[in-house]
């Protein structure tokens, strides 16, 4: 069964860096998603793409952030300068439509 | 804004049926998915309601009615496995096609 792939599975890195999180989506999806969720708290919205361009973004996604999908397969999110308060798992999502939406494993970022 | 509201911590029997309550505000409802999560994992889909009515899938079961802004998820025959948290999550068109999830719902089911 075809599923969402992230890379990496966990990412380490120095406040102030930049990091560029990795997501395949399912290969006939038209619709991609970023999430986070901080640990222990809910799934929160980052941004959504069709189209490719972004379709929706909020309040989380600010100048910091970036998604591109630079070839027919990858999708991905940029944090330009990351903070302390980054730290997160990031989910990638996909979907054929607007209404299921199929998860990635996700990669969890710690910021130092 | 939205909001959603659902119960912080469920617990029942295994075998047992539960019912797990989903309220929302949004300025422009499209829709109310569920979505399971076991403990490190990733979100799941289990369910969709974009009109009112019950949707059946298996075990798993979901209500919606826009006239009340209200939903809930219904699992059957409860195994162990499902011991989880769940999650409702409201598309949301006023702006463009958002998703917001619940701050999700921890089950937990007991021998």
């Amino acid at each position: 069964e075809p599923e969402v792939t992230q890379t990496p599975s966990h990412q380490v890195t120095q406040m102030g860096q930049e990091v560029i999180l990795r997501c395949v989506p399912i290969s006939n999806h038209l619709y991609f998603y970023w999430y986070r969720q901080i640990l222990g708290q809910k799934v929160e919205f980052l941004v959504s793409f069709y189209n490719n361009e972004i379709s929706e973004k909020s309040e989380i996604f600010d100048d910091q952030f970036s998604v591109e999908r630079p070839d027919g397969s990858n999708f991905t999110l940029k944090i330009r300068s990351t903070k302390l308060e980054d730290s997160a798992m990031y989910f990638c999502a996909s979907g054929t439509g607007i209404n299921e939406q199929f998860f990635g494993p996700g990669t969890r970022l710690t910021v130092l | 804004g939205q909001s959603l509201e659902q119960p912080s911590e469920v617990t029942a029997v295994e075998g047992a049926i539960v019912q797990i309550n989903c309220t929302y505000q949004t300025s422009g409802f499209y829709g109310l998915s569920w979505y399971q999560q076991h403990d490190g994992g990733a979100p799941t889909f289990l369910s969709y309601n974009g009109l009112d009515g019950l949707e059946e899938t298996g075990r798993f079961s979901s209500f919606l009615s826009r006239s009340d802004s209200y939903g809930y998820l219904l699992l059957q025959e409860l195994q162990m496995k499902d011991s989880a948290s769940y999650f409702c999550a409201v598309r949301d068109r006023a702006g463009g096609f958002k998703t917001i999830f619940g701050a999700g719902t921890r089950l937990f089911v007991k021998a």
